[in-house]
């Protein structure tokens, strides 16, 4: 039974379209967040969303919002993709703040050509 | 931004040797985190550390947290092949709700048999 989950887990687009990726967790958490991993595996924060109310917001470009319809769920929306989008993108959620451990979901390899 | 530096970036050993990883912030952190992502794969946490001087061991694996709350490290005795991958330390400096992780570029352990 997986504890977070993404879709798809690979997604090949071209420059300046629009695409989602979705999100959802079934360990009842009430924090959930997007990360960006580049090809040198910098992994950096994109949101995090508590109770469904965005609480860390990174200086990402606003192409990039995230949807939550329900405190198990945070998708990725991506207007006018770019080259420098391609990355992989995890989303994770926690029982809380940073003092709980985070459960990453399997990844969402997204090139952009 | 608060930074969490890390280093090496990469450690090739051969098997058997130890390895050990170094993370560091200029500013008290209020706690980190070692999560470990094989390759392909998504990270996994490993362990929190949040008091000062802490020191945790989970088989083959140490982790030290400073006495200034400002560095930590992971070591690993005796490598084996199924430790390979990547090692991320991630803190936080304030550990409350609007907070978020602050994660280091990780050390690409790399082993030969």
């Amino acid at each position: 039974d997986t504890a977070v989950s993404q879709t798809p887990k690979y997604l090949v687009t071209q420059m300046g379209n629009d695409k989602s990726i979705k999100c959802e967790q079934n360990l009842g958490h009430d924090t959930m967040y997007w990360y960006k991993q580049d090809s040198k595996k910098f992994l950096k924060i994109m949101f995090s969303y508590n109770n469904k109310e965005l609480i860390i917001n990174e200086t990402v470009p606003n192409r990039f919002s995230p949807k939550s319809p329900d405190k198990a769920h945070l998708n990725l929306h991506i207007n006018s993709l770019e080259l420098g989008d391609s990355a992989v993108y995890f989303c994770a959620s926690s029982n809380g703040g940073p003092l709980y451990e985070q459960y990453f979901g399997p990844g969402t390899r997204l090139t952009v050509t | 931004g608060q930074q969490v530096m890390q280093i090496p970036q990469y450690q090739h050993v051969q098997e058997g040797e130890d390895f050990t990883t170094y993370c560091n912030s200029s500013t008290t952190l209020s706690n980190i985190q070692w999560y470990k992502q094989r390759p392909g794969g998504h990270p996994v946490f490993l362990i929190q550390l949040v008091k000062s001087g802490e020191v945790k061991k989970q088989k083959r694996l140490t982790f030290q947290f400073g006495e200034a709350k400002k560095n930590s490290s992971l070591h690993i005795t005796a490598t084996q092949t199924t430790d390979v991958g990547t090692y991320f330390c991630a803190g936080s400096y304030s550990g409350g709700g609007a907070d978020g992780l602050t994660f280091g570029k990780g050390t690409h352990l790399i082993i030969q048999p």
